[in-house]
């Protein structure tokens, strides 16, 4: 069966830097796109990032553009989120989800998610 | 403020129907079929619901139904169960350089 599981989540200081991880199995990693969408506590959901499967064009939320980075390593079946200079509005339980459709385009909905990293930006 | 509207509580007995609407823009919902619904239950990861407006994928219920008619898209969930009662969150792909956008999410009480 399919399954996304996050790591990496945390406590950082404004300004300091995490790196969040994806491990994917029960599919076939390097046909499908990845995102992250992030939900602030108590709030709604908002996309932050997606690459597609080959990891050669990649995306930003303007939110985040500069600052996050959004890579992939097709042999490990791993997705990475760089997050850099991280502001308290950063403060979110990050998911990755897997896109919905095979291949290079995305279809901009998301058929499985992990079960989320918390990131806490607070000094 | 979310780029989608969406109203922010609806509730329905069990057995009725409710319908969740989710407006949003000619730069959104008006041009591109890329609309998709989301149930998030209290601690939970999302779970899609309906995608490209009105596909439900397999193993979710007929009783949810996805349509879409100019900016405005709609959530209608038939026979009301009691776990029906999550959050949900509509979402479009957008010509804008945001890519995607969500509705604030509209918590369903099941009373």
């Amino acid at each position: 069966q399919v399954q996304l599981v996050e790591s990496g989540g945390g406590v950082v200081q404004p300004g300091g830097s995490l790196r969040l991880s994806c491990a994917a199995s029960g599919f076939t990693f390097r046909s499908y796109g990845i995102h992250w969408v992030r939900q602030a506590p108590g709030k709604g959901l908002e996309w932050v990032a997606f690459i597609r499967n080959e990891g050669n064009n990649r995306f930003y939320a303007d939110s985040v553009k500069g600052r996050f980075t959004i890579s992939r390593d097709n042999s490990k079946k791993t997705v990475y989120l760089q997050m850099n200079s991280l502001r308290a509005e950063d403060t979110a339980v990050y998911y990755c989800a897997k896109d919905g459709a095979a291949g290079y385009s995305s279809s901009w909905y998301w058929d499985y998610w992990g079960q989320g990293t918390l990131v806490t930006v607070s000094s | 403020q979310s780029a989608l509207t969406q109203p922010a509580s609806v509730s329905g007995s069990p057995g009725q129907s409710i319908t969740i609407s989710c407006t949003g823009t000619s730069s959104d919902i008006g041009t591109y079929n890329y609309v998709s619904w989301y149930q998030q239950h209290p601690g939970k990861a999302p779970k899609l619901m309906i995608y490209d407006v009105n596909n439900r994928p397999s193993g979710v219920s007929d009783r949810f139904s996805g349509s879409k008619s100019g900016n405005t898209a709609s959530l209608t969930i038939s026979g009301l169960q009691a776990e029906d009662e999550a959050d949900y969150y509509c979402t479009s792909y957008t010509f804008s350089s945001t890519l995607v956008v969500f509705g604030g999410g509209t918590k369903l009480t099941v009373l």
